[in-house]
């Protein structure tokens, strides 16, 4: 079965320091998809980036980077240069492609609390 | 483009009562998926709606949770009789297709209290 574990519950930075969010996953599957969503106050989960088990290339988005090392089943997400508008509730999430019933739903993580402090 | 709604955004009712939650996804995806976060907890799947047949609904804790999705547009999401455990975030999600290489988009969820 598959698993996600978001082991840092609440960081708490100071407005420009980098910060990275752990994700570490479990699964069987050698096809997969990992996630992140940003969950800002308003409620709504937004989608981050998505990557496929195959590509274990890494991902610059502005001051967002993400590493992915199947070696450790960890997909990690940094933040550089931290603001204020960063403070939110990040997931992790995990998607296996060969899922039986076909709904290929996400598996989440228990979320990371990021408030950063001006 | 609107994105995914949920209505009513916040419910208190009383144990015992009943609850109607409504999503609405982004016109023209096929695809719909009820979450819902306990307090501390994951983000767990519920079900999963391809138009208006349930795809895959391994995730509905128990009978008491209904979920429909008429002409395959809206879909609502009954809970009859309402349990203090069924406290928490229900989350709606809408794809255009199915499988991971679709993002899901949620919405902002409905916070179901029961008391």
């Amino acid at each position: 079965a598959q698993k996600v574990t978001q082991a840092q519950t609440e960081i708490s930075v100071v407005e420009k320091e980098d910060v990275t969010l752990d994700c570490v996953y479990e699964t069987r599957d050698t096809t997969y998809y990992l996630f992140w969503y940003k969950q800002p106050p308003s409620g709504e989960l937004v989608f981050l980036i998505r990557r496929n088990s195959f590509d274990e290339q890494n991902e610059i988005s502005g001051r967002y980077s993400w590493n992915f090392q199947k070696s450790t089943s960890s997909f990690n997400f940094t933040i550089t240069a931290s603001q204020v508008v960063d403070s939110a509730v990040y997931f992790c999430a995990l998607s296996e492609a060969s899922s039986g019933a076909g709904s290929y739903q996400l598996t989440f993580g228990k979320g990371t609390k990021l408030s950063v402090i001006p | 483009e609107a994105g995914v709604t949920q209505f009513p955004s916040h419910s208190v009712i009383e144990k015992g009562q009943t609850v109607t939650l409504r999503c609405d996804p982004i016109s023209g995806h096929d695809n719909l998926y009820w979450y819902r976060r306990v307090m501390g907890k994951e983000i767990k799947f519920l079900l999963h709606f391809v138009k208006e047949s349930k795809q895959d609904e391994s995730g509905m804790p128990n009978n008491r949770f209904l979920a429909e999705r008429t002409g395959g547009t809206y879909s609502t999401l009954k809970v009859q009789p309402a349990e203090l455990e069924d406290s928490g975030v229900y989350f709606c999600a809408s794809s255009q297709g199915r499988g991971p290489s679709y993002e899901q988009y949620f919405g902002p969820g409905t916070r179901l209290t029961v008391t």
